[in-house]
């Protein structure tokens, strides 16, 4: 089946941090992957995306590779701002089917 | 990227009462609709997927009578809480894309907060 794990927060870090969420997958076929972030009281904003093997999805300072040897697509930022306090998503999305799955979400607060 | 917007962003009803939630597809057409609850500090459920001109596919466990959805147009999908009750109350989300017009991701409505008291 499908399904995606990432690591339980909540995650706290101070400012100029480098940051590493974890996130594997396991899926049928070759899915997109994403990941997506919550502002408190707010839908989801998609942060990056990757296609297949070895792209790298990046925005905003945050990247993530979409790893098919280890089904990985760990988020990283290199200098975590307290603007980034947000809860992060990794998804998948099947490429046949058009069926969705979140990760649990990851809650990151950023201290100055 | 494309935008999404749902409609009310907050709602207070009476338990019995029945809450319509809209969610538009503002710059592309939306083939498939997507429509999830989420629970505080938890992550999303999904309760149905719409696909426009089509009865929506409602996940285990959702009561399809109690939560009508319609997509009746590329642009526009409703969820409907019929009978509303406190423990409908929730934070709804929508989100919407278009993979035969090469639109994949999904993007997300800014979310429902549902108050039924």
């Amino acid at each position: 089946g499908n399904s995606v794990t990432q690591m339980e927060g909540p995650v706290t870090l101070s400012e100029e941090a480098f940051l590493t969420i974890n996130c594997t997958y396991t899926a049928t076929g070759y899915p997109s992957l994403f990941w997506y972030v919550q502002y408190p009281g707010e839908g989801l904003q998609l942060l990056l995306k990757a296609t297949k093997a070895d792209d790298k999805g990046s925005n905003k300072g945050f990247e993530a590779t979409y790893r098919k040897e280890t089904t990985s697509f760990h988020l990283e930022k290199g200098s975590v701002q307290v603007s980034d306090s947000a809860v992060y998503f990794c998804a998948l999305r099947t490429n046949t089917g058009n069926q969705f799955y979140f990760g649990t979400g990851t809650s990151l607060t950023v201290i100055p | 990227g494309a935008v999404v917007s749902q409609h009310p962003s907050r709602v207070i009803c009476k338990s019995g009462t029945s809450v319509k939630i809209e969610c538009r597809s503002l710059d592309f057409q939306a083939t498939t609709m997507f429509w999830y609850r989420q629970f505080p500090k938890q992550s999303l459920m999904l309760m149905a997927t719409s696909n426009e001109g089509s009865k929506a596919t409602y996940e285990q466990g959702v009561e399809k009578d109690k939560f009508l959805i319609n997509h009746a147009s590329l642009t526009l999908s409703t969820l409907t809480v019929t009978s509303a009750h406190p423990e409908d109350s929730s934070f709804y989300i929508c989100s919407a894309n278009s993979p035969d017009r090469g639109i994949t991701e999904a993007f997300f409505g800014q979310g429902t907060r549902l108050t039924v008291v």
